[in-house]
């Protein structure tokens, strides 16, 4: 039982360079989320999911897509990457009627 | 989810209890108040929830005043790996992918 995988770990790109991060679960939840960090700052939501097939959006969605297509993956996808989305990506899950959220360990992006 | 408020940064010795703050006070009747800790660079980790009633768990207990508009995360015996950035959240049941997470307290335990 992995829990939430976030991939990759750590990520450089260039501006304008597109990418998208990974991120499964395999403890069947329904909810998942996108947060970012950015240094010594706490969590702002991105995107999130209530289940496949749905999305919506969090408090700063302008520059990222997602899509949920299945139950345990939720790729969060970079546009055209900018220097004000260097910052440290984590993901989450959840189940219904259980606000406990499980996080990945992070993907670390640094955009040049 | 309500708003809360906590401290910026607190101290504790090690092996004291750690009693961290955290105001709530436009908390609405069905909102729990949850605590999740964020070791450095790490994803941020649940701790413990409750409602109303005082909850205790393997790794702390859960404060409420009765009132509700406020609560105390306490550590027993801190220990250096506790040090932490600790986030107190508000919200109801449902939807927790939702959940918005404020600054939080930095937990600093020293020897």
């Amino acid at each position: 039982n992995a829990g939430v995988t976030q991939t990759p770990k750590f990520q450089v790109l260039k501006t304008g360079q597109s990418m998208t991060l990974q991120c499964a679960q395999d403890m069947n939840h329904e909810y998942m989320s996108w947060y970012r960090q950015d240094p010594g700052m706490g969590l702002r939501l991105i995107h999130y999911s209530v289940g496949a097939g749905i999305t919506d959006q969090g408090e700063v969605p302008n520059g990222y897509n997602v899509s949920r297509s299945t139950t345990e993956d939720f790729p969060l996808r970079l546009l055209s990457a900018a220097p004000s989305q260097t910052s440290v990506y984590f993901c989450a899950s959840s189940r219904t009627g259980i606000n406990i959220q499980y996080f990945g360990a992070g993907t670390r992006l640094s955009v040049l | 989810d309500a708003k809360t408020t906590q401290p910026t940064s607190m101290d504790c010795a090690e092996g004291r209890a750690a009693n961290l703050p955290c105001n709530h006070s436009t908390i609405s009747g069905n909102e729990y108040v949850y605590w999740y800790r964020q070791i450095h660079s790490q994803g941020p980790q649940y701790i413990i929830h409750g409602l109303k009633n005082n909850e205790t768990n393997e790794m702390a207990s859960l404060i409420i005043t009765e009132d509700r508009k406020s609560s105390t995360l306490i550590l027993p015996h801190a220990t250096l790996r506790d040090t932490a950035v600790y986030y107190c959240i508000v919200r109801v049941n449902t939807n927790a992918g939702k959940s918005t997470f404020g600054d939080g307290t930095t937990l600093t335990v020293k020897p």
